[in-house]
């Protein structure tokens, strides 16, 4: 969805660098998440906010952090990139509408690879 | 605690054949039930969504899903598969306690190669 755009598109690292993913929407939504898609695993929640001074954990969050800069922009760090860390990551945008009305869109992803 | 399964790692059909991709999910409350397609090289694309109402549920792509509750489970299907169709299919599940959460829970995903 071209709403939703990431940088990098793919990224090659070392092992103990510090990284940090992009991402920023012209969707206009107020809620954001990061996930992470490592193969037979689906994907898995990182962190997601719900507002510029709302951040919160996600299933695996341990070695990420995040940064909610304004309503458009929640970037992702590693603070210290390990090889396991390696995988398709994606961002994602969404509103509510109505009772229990949200659906979420997602970005083309980043391929990150720690060597 | 929520989960969603797709048995299939890969399913493959013949162009013009009926396709079936299957997901099962387990949570407390009502579900709310969702499918997302991903190409080669591209991101997550909603396809179709259950809230409440109709159990057949009609999305993009001339894609739809059965919502069955005594089986739990929410297949994906469409009468007749194009080799565009070839993709990666997620099912994915909010239960109604998360609902102000936003969390959703993915299956592994399914392959679904469609053959000319």
């Amino acid at each position: 969805d071209a709403d939703v755009t990431q940088t990098p598109r793919n990224r090659i690292t070392k092992t103990g660098k510090r990284i940090m993913l992009e991402c920023s929407q012209t969707k206009g939504h107020d809620r954001m998440y990061w996930y992470r898609q490592d193969p037979g695993l689906g994907l898995r929640l990182i962190y997601y906010s719900f507002d510029v001074k709302d951040i919160n954990k996600g299933e695996i969050s341990d070695g990420y952090s995040v940064s909610r800069q304004a309503q458009a922009k929640f970037s992702l760090s590693l603070e210290s990139a390990i090889p396991n860390q390696t995988a398709l990551y994606f961002c994602a945008t969404s509103v509510v509408s109505g009772t229990f009305q949200e659906t979420q869109y997602f970005g083309p992803g980043t391929r990150l690879l720690v060597l | 605690a929520q989960s969603v399964a797709q048995p299939e790692d890969q399913v493959n059909v013949a162009e013009g054949n009926p396709l079936t991709v299957k997901c099962t999910y387990s949570v407390s409350g009502n579900p709310y039930l969702f499918w997302y397609v991903q190409y080669p090289n591209r991101g997550l694309q909603f396809l179709l969504k259950y809230i409440t109402g109709d159990n057949l549920v009609k999305g993009s792509y001339g894609f739809e899903a059965e919502f069955n509750k005594s089986q739990t489970s929410f297949h994906l299907k469409k009468p007749s598969a194009l080799v565009s169709d070839s993709a990666l299919y997620f099912c994915a599940v909010r239960d109604m306690w998360s609902s102000n959460t936003g969390k959703l829970i993915f299956g592994q995903g399914t392959t679904l190669q469609v053959k000319p």
